[in-house]
């Protein structure tokens, strides 16, 4: 149980165009979906938290209008990296949180998807 | 500042000892406490979760909580060389949905 997906798991872009990353709770209902980025050898950083049906809510440094996120129902939530440039290349974990047989307050990750922008 | 500290490792055992990896945490209010692994070049995983003072057991882990000295801890027995990874310490605080985390903790398991 608690499985969360990801979509792609891996995306080559040129400079300047947008990349959409999906993330889906197969088996349960996420009410909080979290994204993270994780550049190599350092530490997961959040990026914002969404809930579902509301605005997502940004760390601070984060751009809202180049990550724009999506929280539309309760099994998916998309990130859109747009007018992507090099600098963002980096690892893209989504998590959930969520209702049902599982604890609210845990955190089930997703497989992440790795974005290289050339 | 909420903060949750790690020794960054790495830590190395021999295949078959006890690995026992530690966290601390700045907030007093902190109610939920998790482990995670994560694999190089991969998402992290869960391994438990632990909300009570005490030990929980699961499987070869054992998560050990102390609420008093804010000490949260990880044994994994009969350790692995798949069991190489880096250990996440992750903390709930009181009235937060995030996730604070910890730096991690690199175990090395040597055959």
């Amino acid at each position: 149980g608690a499985v969360v997906s990801q979509h792609p798991s891996r995306v080559i872009c040129k400079s300047g165009t947008s990349v959409k990353i999906e993330c889906r709770s197969l088996d349960f209902q996420a009410t909080t979906m979290f994204w993270y980025r994780q550049f190599p050898k350092q530490s997961l950083m959040l990026m914002a938290t969404s809930n579902e049906g509301s605005k997502a809510t940004y760390e601070q440094g984060v751009e809202k209008d180049k990550f724009l996120i999506n929280h539309a129902s309760l099994t998916l939530s998309t990130l859109t990296v747009t007018s992507a440039h090099p600098e963002d290349s980096s690892f893209y974990i989504c998590s959930a949180s969520g209702t049902g047989d599982f604890d609210s307050d845990t955190q089930y990750f997703g497989p992440g998807t790795r974005l290289t922008v050339l | 500042q909420k903060e949750v500290e790690q020794n960054s490792g790495p830590l190395s055992v021999p295949e078959g000892a006890i690995a026992s990896l530690n966290c601390t945490y700045s907030d007093r209010v902190s109610q939920s406490f998790f482990w995670y692994r994560q694999y190089s070049g991969k998402s992290p995983e869960l391994i438990m979760s632990i909300y009570s003072n005490g030990d929980k057991e699961d499987g070869r882990f054992t998560a050990q909580l102390n609420k008093a000295s804010q000490y949260v801890s990880l044994l994994i027995r009969d350790s692995q060389p798949s069991d190489s990874a880096t250990y996440l310490c992750a903390v709930n605080m009181l009235g937060y949905s995030t996730l604070t985390f910890g730096k991690g903790t690199m175990l090395l398991v040597s055959p």
